[in-house]
C-alpha cells in the first residue's frame, strides 16, 4: 500500500543543521515534496525535486533523493528558531488526479 | 489574491449535527482537495475534485459529501457529525508544472 514514514520529532540547538528524514512507497512518483507548517496554519511548499534529479540546493535547503532506496532528506543549513514548525514530505501519485500522500509529519524544535 | 481561504476558522457541534466548510480559491485552479489532519497521522485526503461538477473519494470519505458547483468553491459536507470527526479540516487547489498544492488555513471542527 501507499506509505511515507517520518520520524515525528527532532530537536537541534540554533545554528546546527538538521536533516529530517522520509521514505516512500511509490517509485512512479515524478516528484517529491517538503511542506512546512507553523503552529495553527496550513502546510507551505518549502521545496520540491523531480524524480530524475539526485539532489537540490535552495538557499539553506538541501533535498537528497536516493531512489533506489526511496528515501528523501531535507537538511537545513544554519538552523534558527524560525524554522522550528512539522516538516511533511509528501509524494504524488501516478495518474491524472495530483494525489499527494503525506508523511505522518516531523516535528522540529530548535534550541536557542 | 486571497489564495485559499476557508470558513469558518472554529466550529463545536453536537453529536448528529450537520454543517457544511466552505473553500474558495481564486486562482483558477482546476484541482482542489479535502484533507483532514489528526495527530501522528499527517494528512489524509477525504475527497477532491478535478473539474468544476467533478468530486471523487480520497482515503477517508465515509461520514462526508463534497459539492464543486463552482470552480472557485469545494463544499465539505458533514450530514450527521461524529465526535470520530472531530479534527482539523484543509482544502487546498492545485496549479504549476510541479503540481504545488496551495493550502487555506484550515478548520479546526470538534464533535462533543
Amino acid at each position: 500500500g501507499e506509505d511515507v514514514e517520518q520520524s515525528l520529532f527532532l530537536s537541534v540547538r540554533e545554528g546546527d543543521s538538521s536533516v529530517i528524514n522520509c521514505t516512500y512507497t511509490d517509485s512512479s512518483s515524478t516528484y517529491l515534496y517538503w511542506y512546512k507548517q507553523e503552529p495553527g496554519a496550513g502546510l507551505q511548499l518549502l521545496t520540491y525535486i523531480f524524480s530524475n534529479m539526485d539532489m537540490k540546493q535552495d538557499q539553506r535547503l538541501t533535498v537528497l533523493l536516493n531512489k533506489k532506496d526511496k528515501h528523501l532528506s531535507l537538511r537545513i543549513a544554519d538552523t534558527q528558531t524560525g524554522d522550528s514548525a512539522i516538516y511533511f514530505c509528501a509524494e504524488i501519485l501516478g495518474g491524472a488526479t495530483n494525489k499527494l500522500i503525506f508523511g505522518t509529519g516531523t516535528l522540529l524544535a530548535v534550541q536557542p | 489574491n486571497a489564495g485559499v481561504t476557508q470558513t469558518p476558522k472554529f466550529r463545536v457541534l453536537k453529536t448528529g449535527q450537520s454543517m457544511t466548510l466552505l473553500c474558495a480559491q481564486d486562482m483558477n485552479h482546476e484541482y482542489m482537495y479535502w484533507y483532514r489532519q489528526d495527530p501522528g497521522m499527517g494528512l489524509r485526503l477525504i475527497h477532491y475534485s478535478v473539474g468544476e461538477g467533478t468530486t471523487a473519494k480520497g482515503e477517508v470519505p465515509d461520514g462526508y459529501n463534497v459539492s464543486r458547483l463552482k470552480k472557485q468553491n469545494f463544499l465539505l459536507g458533514l450530514e450527521s457529525a461524529a465526535p470520530s470527526q472531530t479534527s482539523v479540516y484543509f482544502c487546498a487547489s492545485v496549479a504549476g508544472v510541479y503540481n504545488e498544492q496551495f493550502f487555506g488555513p484550515g478548520t479546526r471542527l470538534t464533535v462533543l
